[in-house]
């Protein structure tokens, strides 16, 4: 079945330190992957998207991420993390079976330490 | 102003009882979403709209319905409320199917 794994569900980061978070998917053709951010009470904010192209994509607030169709990954990065990205991410794919729509993963929640 | 406003924020109602939430936006989108979040589970589909007059069940539509009463205006109702419907809810639009998708703030909804 498609589903896109967030195996991380918390992480903690100094601040300054560089940042991974891991976004697994399955599916059989290279899906459409987005990269959303959740602060606390408010709603989902797109960081950065991969539809076909450079697989490194540059996203808001600093973020990157790499899709790697061998890992069928699209991990997130951030080379110096602030205390201000402390927040829920969610990976989602874009599938086009039956009906269009995207698929969030179950979020990971990122920890900022001083 | 907000590009997409959720009504009411917080809500607390008991076992049967009829619900609506409501949705705003201000994008001129044709496109509407509605999600609930639940801790562990992240976002799931209930209800999407192309247009007014296109709507579609997503993954977990049973329990609830929805109203597309304008292109700017998208409501679920959760006819008998039921404890597992209490969620985090979110309404979203875009102007395209792989768009980036615009979310309202939320609304909590707690049934008990």
């Amino acid at each position: 079945a498609q589903s896109v794994t967030q195996p991380d569900i918390h992480i903690t980061v100094s601040e300054g330190a560089s940042l991974e978070l891991r976004c697994n998917y399955s599916y059989g053709a290279t899906p459409y992957l987005f990269w959303y951010v959740q602060s606390p009470g408010q709603g989902l904010q797109l960081l950065l998207k991969y539809f076909s192209g450079d697989t490194l994509v540059q996203g808001i607030k600093g973020f990157e991420a790499e899709f790697k169709r061998s890992q069928s990954s699209f991990n997130l990065r951030k080379p110096s993390v602030h205390w201000s990205d402390a927040a829920e991410y969610f990976c989602a794919v874009g599938l086009n079976t039956g009906f269009q729509k995207l698929v969030f993963g179950t979020g990971t929640r990122l920890l900022v330490s001083p | 102003d907000a590009d997409v406003t959720q009504t009411p924020r917080n809500r607390i109602t008991k076992t049967g009882k009829r619900i609506m939430l409501e949705c705003s936006q201000t994008k001129g989108h044709d496109r509407m979403y509605w999600y609930r979040q639940d801790p562990g589970l992240g976002l799931r589909l209930i209800y999407y709209s192309f247009d007014v007059k296109d709507i579609n069940k997503g993954e977990i539509s049973d329990g609830y319905s929805v109203s597309r009463q304008a292109q700017a205006k998208f409501s679920l109702s959760l006819e008998s409320a039921i404890p597992n419907q209490t969620a985090l809810y979110f309404c979203a639009t875009s102007e395209g199917v792989w768009s980036e998708q615009y979310f309202g703030p939320g609304t909590r909804l707690t049934v008990t």
